[in-house]
């Protein structure tokens, strides 16, 4: 069945530093994949999702690429910010159920 | 921007007790969901909805039932709450795009069954 893994539980990082965080799927179909964001005491939200014709999504400088060869959709932004801290979830489309989560990457960025 | 209105937010309850969690969409959307959300679970599907009077089972579904009586409304019961259905628990309301859909999630409540 379909399922995504994102391999960091816990990311901390500096403000202004690079940040990337993984996401890898295991898809039947060809998939649509999707990066949710949380804030404390906040409802998930969408941050980005990928597109069918291969353009590379960004919102609020976060951008995204998705491999089909490699199974991939990894999140990355040039510099992070404070107001970065959050929990990230990739996703999976899925045309039945909605979404398959991953287990989430919780980042904290500090000054 | 899309609305999912759910209460109550906070809920205590007793084990052994009935629990309604309910949803409101304002979006026109056909299809809702009930995730909880739980450290080191992420994000699970318990049960999803494609319409008024449609119910289905997500990935982890026992112990939990859900009611669709309207486009708009989509509850979720806990017939008997045990302490393991701690959680927050999320509704979500999206589109017939298939596996495109952006889900809209509501802001959560966070059950204690005591």
């Amino acid at each position: 069945g379909d399922s995504v893994t994102q391999t960091e539980g816990l990311v901390t990082l500096t403000e202004g530093l690079p940040v990337m965080l993984n996401c890898t799927y295991q898809s039947t179909y060809s998939p649509f994949l999707f990066w949710y964001v949380q804030h404390l005491n906040e409802a998930p939200k969408l941050l980005l999702k990928s597109f069918t014709d291969n353009k590379r999504p960004e919102h609020q400088g976060f951008h995204a690429t998705l491999h089909k060869s490699s199974s991939s959709f990894h999140l990355q932004k040039s510099s992070a910010q404070l107001s970065d801290s959050a929990l990230y979830y990739c996703a999976l489309g899925n045309y039945a159920q909605g979404l398959t989560f991953g287990l989430g990457t919780r980042v904290s960025v500090f000054p | 921007e899309a609305a999912v209105t759910q209460s109550p937010r906070n809920k205590v309850a007793v084990t052994g007790g009935k629990v309604t969690l309910s949803c409101n969409q304002t979006n026109n959307h056909n299809n809702m969901y009930w995730y909880r959300q739980d450290t080191g679970h992420g994000l699970r599907l318990i049960h999803y909805s494609y319409g008024a009077g449609s119910t289905e089972k997500g990935d982890i579904p026992d112990g939990y039932k859900a009611s669709r009586p309207s486009q708009e409304n989509f509850s979720l019961i806990l017939e008997l709450a045990t302490p393991s259905q701690t959680s927050v628990y999320f509704c979500a309301s999206g589109g017939t795009g298939g596996s495109q859909n952006t889900l809209y999630f509501g802001a959560g409540t966070r059950l204690s069954v005591l």
